[in-house]
């Protein structure tokens, strides 16, 4: 168990549809990553938060947007899905923002576009 | 555009040998590289990593090299046990002004130890 946790584990919708995955990091941790995993893509880096704060963006569609709170859990918004945004999203956390902090991974979220 | 490349998709080991997964990446500024462990139905697990002033790291049973010359980086497994047996991703990370840094993945090779 890495300490950090994701909810929910699936997620079944529809195309168009909206969703929301959260994140919690695991105590202590102030930086957030979030992840996308498909079978065509492999992982992929989309977007960090440091302290509430966006630190550094990849592949993260516009259709996609995060957020992380006071309390430093982060959510991840995914609108207008599309049947190819079926995929694994993790969430990952670590103490500092720069590189060279290991990140933990949460379980992952499986979403399901049909 | 960059890319961080496995050499194979697959490996199979007997257990008690040594195995080695290769990674070519193409971003001479990438500065830091990670190896990952996935096993199935679980998120990436930290293995070792290694900075670009080193060419060599070794950790618990595992060893990472660096190649700059030709951007090439290994991990080293040594005596396989079948606890091994997962998915082994490579990143490079680049980083902006700010220290912040942005991870590339490979493709990941698949590694399977025989009893």
């Amino acid at each position: 168990d890495s300490g950090v946790t994701q909810t929910p584990k699936h997620l079944i919708t529809a195309t168009g549809q909206r969703v929301t995955l959260r994140c919690s990091p695991r105590s202590g941790d102030l930086s957030v990553y979030w992840y996308q995993q498909s079978l065509d893509q492999g992982l992929q880096f989309l977007i960090q938060y440091y302290n509430g704060e966006e630190r550094a963006k990849g592949n993260i569609l516009e259709r996609f947007s995060a957020q992380q709170f006071p309390d430093l859990h982060s959510e991840l918004n995914l609108s207008s899905l599309e049947l190819g945004d079926s995929a694994l999203y993790f969430c990952a956390s670590s103490v500092g923002g720069g590189t060279g902090y290991e990140q933990f991974f949460g379980p992952g979220t499986r979403l399901t576009v049909l | 555009g960059e890319s961080v490349g496995l050499h194979l998709p697959t490996l199979s080991v007997q257990e008690g040998d040594n195995s080695i997964i290769n990674c070519a990446y193409s971003n001479s500024a990438s500065d830091y590289f990670i190896w990952y462990k996935q096993e199935s139905g679980k998120g990436p697990q930290f293995i070792i990593d290694i900075r670009s002033n080193m060419d060599k790291r070794q950790g618990q049973r595992v060893t990472v090299l660096l190649n700059k010359t030709v951007k090439h980086l290994s991990l080293q497994i040594a005596a396989t046990q079948p606890g091994d047996s997962a998915v082994y991703f490579c990143a490079e990370n680049t980083h902006n002004s700010s220290g912040a840094g942005k991870s590339t993945f490979g493709d990941g090779t698949t590694l399977t130890v025989k009893p």
